[in-house]
């Protein structure tokens, strides 16, 4: 079975460091594109980059360059996505997602992560 | 950056019903890259329709997707309780993708 599986909720105090993954099992790992993607509470989705494990070759929204991080380990067919410095305003549901197409950054998310959700708060 | 207005914000409807979802472009969508997606209540969201028109792996064909350029439609043909949920346009075919802000479709 294709499935991504992330990592747990998180409860962190503004300032500090984080970082989540995701685990994708039952296919090629290093040869789709994978994204991730934020939804603030009762909010909709917003698209905040992606990485291709199979060479780190990443791209950012502008609204998140600089804010966060994504990396990938190809021996471990993990994603992750990282801060340096969490704000209360980072607090929300993150889902990792496979782009359909081998290869494809331009292209529909197919398999989606169960979410973690990350609450920030002093 | 390509935004994406998605119309009405809720589609109130009765099961059995047919459901029209609109979701227009500020500048045209290359090839015609728009995904719909349906997310419910403490759920991913899953994919219904990607490259406009092509219906995902197991998606019932009560779904289909039209449309090209700025102007997009979702169709439900006839709702099942199931499908009380919202809706996500996506378009990927600028070098970011981009989603609208979603129609609720609720029971009326």
């Amino acid at each position: 079975e294709v499935q991504l599986v992330q990592s747990g909720a998180e409860v962190k105090k503004p300032g500090e460091s984080l970082k989540i993954s995701c685990k994708g099992s039952g296919y090629s790992f290093t040869s789709y594109w994978i994204g991730w993607v934020r939804q603030m509470p009762g909010k909709g989705l917003e698209w905040m980059g992606n990485i291709y494990p199979g060479d780190s070759d990443t791209r950012y929204s502008p609204s998140f360059q600089g804010q966060v991080t994504i990396s990938a380990d190809k021996s471990i067919s993990t994603a992750y996505l990282q801060w340096s410095s969490l704000k209360a305003s980072d607090t929300a549901m993150y889902y990792c997602a496979r782009h359909r197409g081998v290869g494809a950054n331009r292209d529909a998310f197919d398999i989606w992560g169960q979410g973690t959700i990350l609450t920030v708060s002093s | 950056e390509i935004v994406l207005t998605q119309s009405p914000g809720t589609l109130s409807l009765s099961p059995g019903e047919r459901a029209t979802l609109s979701c227009r472009a500020s500048q045209s969508v290359s090839s015609s890259y728009l995904a719909w997606y349906q997310q419910k209540p403490g759920q991913a969201p899953r994919l219904l329709i990607y490259d406009a028109s092509s219906r995902a792996t197991g998606i019932p064909d009560r779904f289909s997707g039209s449309g090209s350029g700025t102007d997009f439609t979702l169709t439900i043909s006839r709702l099942e309780p199931e499908d009380f949920a919202v809706y996500y346009c996506q378009q990927y075919g600028s070098s970011q993708g981009t989603f609208g802000q979603g129609t609720k479709v609720e029971i009326k």
